[in-house]
């Protein structure tokens, strides 16, 4: 099955400062990758999906890439605020999804 | 402002004990996926359904865990008996008919004493 490997585990910034969230996957069918936004005491949230028929896809501060061939994509949140303080998680799979470890992100004011 | 529902929010129980969770998932979505969350194994899938027809359960232990859809608005996991080891949350998250998102609800805490 899919394997999906996530890095940092944890990862502090200063507001404003850019974070990025690397994951990898092991299943060159794969072809869905989520990322969720998970907060203390809530379920995950979805907040931006790409397809593995495209590079890139943005939406306002928070952008993803992917690169089928290295079976690389990352998260790129821009101009960071307190409020993006949370656990963020990366996905893939084909009819199904595995989810990555969680990386704790911490917005440092 | 459409949402899955999970019942109950918080359930402790003592081992040997049957649980059952709940879950509405949004009206119009048509699959319905069940998580476990622990801090070990993070988020792993346990079973999903789709237009009511279990497609995958080949995560969840089969001697104790049955997840059913008994109509379109109502999602069940079961466990029986409970043991410690099941301890943890459980989320219900539903998707969109054609769509690959899934929403997911705000979970089970589940404490199995």
């Amino acid at each position: 099955g899919e394997n999906v490997e996530q890095h940092p585990s944890t990862l502090s910034v200063q507001e404003g400062d850019s974070a990025v969230i690397k994951c990898t996957y092991s299943d060159s069918a794969s072809n869905y990758f989520p990322w969720y936004k998970q907060e203390l005491g809530k379920g995950p949230q979805l907040i931006i999906d790409i397809r593995s028929n495209v590079g890139e896809k943005k939406d306002q501060r928070i952008a993803v890439t992917l690169n089928k061939t290295a079976k690389h994509f990352s998260l790129h949140i821009t101009e960071t605020q307190p409020e993006d303080s949370a656990v963020y998680f990366c996905a893939g799979g084909y009819q199904k999804v595995t989810f990555g470890t969680g990386t704790k992100l911490q917005v440092i004011p | 402002d459409a949402r899955v529902t999970q019942t109950p929010r918080h359930k402790v129980t003592e081992m040997g004990q049957e649980v059952t969770m709940r879950c509405q998932p949004i009206l119009g979505h048509n699959t319905v996926f069940w998580y476990r969350q622990t801090m070990m194994q993070g988020l792993e899938l346990l079973a999903y359904f789709r237009n009511r027809a279990p497609l995958d359960d080949s995560g969840m232990p089969k001697d104790r865990f049955s997840a059913e859809m008994p109509d379109a608005t109502l999602a069940t996991l079961k466990i029986q008996p409970s043991e410690p080891r099941d301890s943890a949350v459980y989320f219900c998250a539903s998707g969109p008919q054609g769509a690959r998102e899934a929403f997911f609800g705000q979970g089970t805490r589940l404490t199995v004493v």
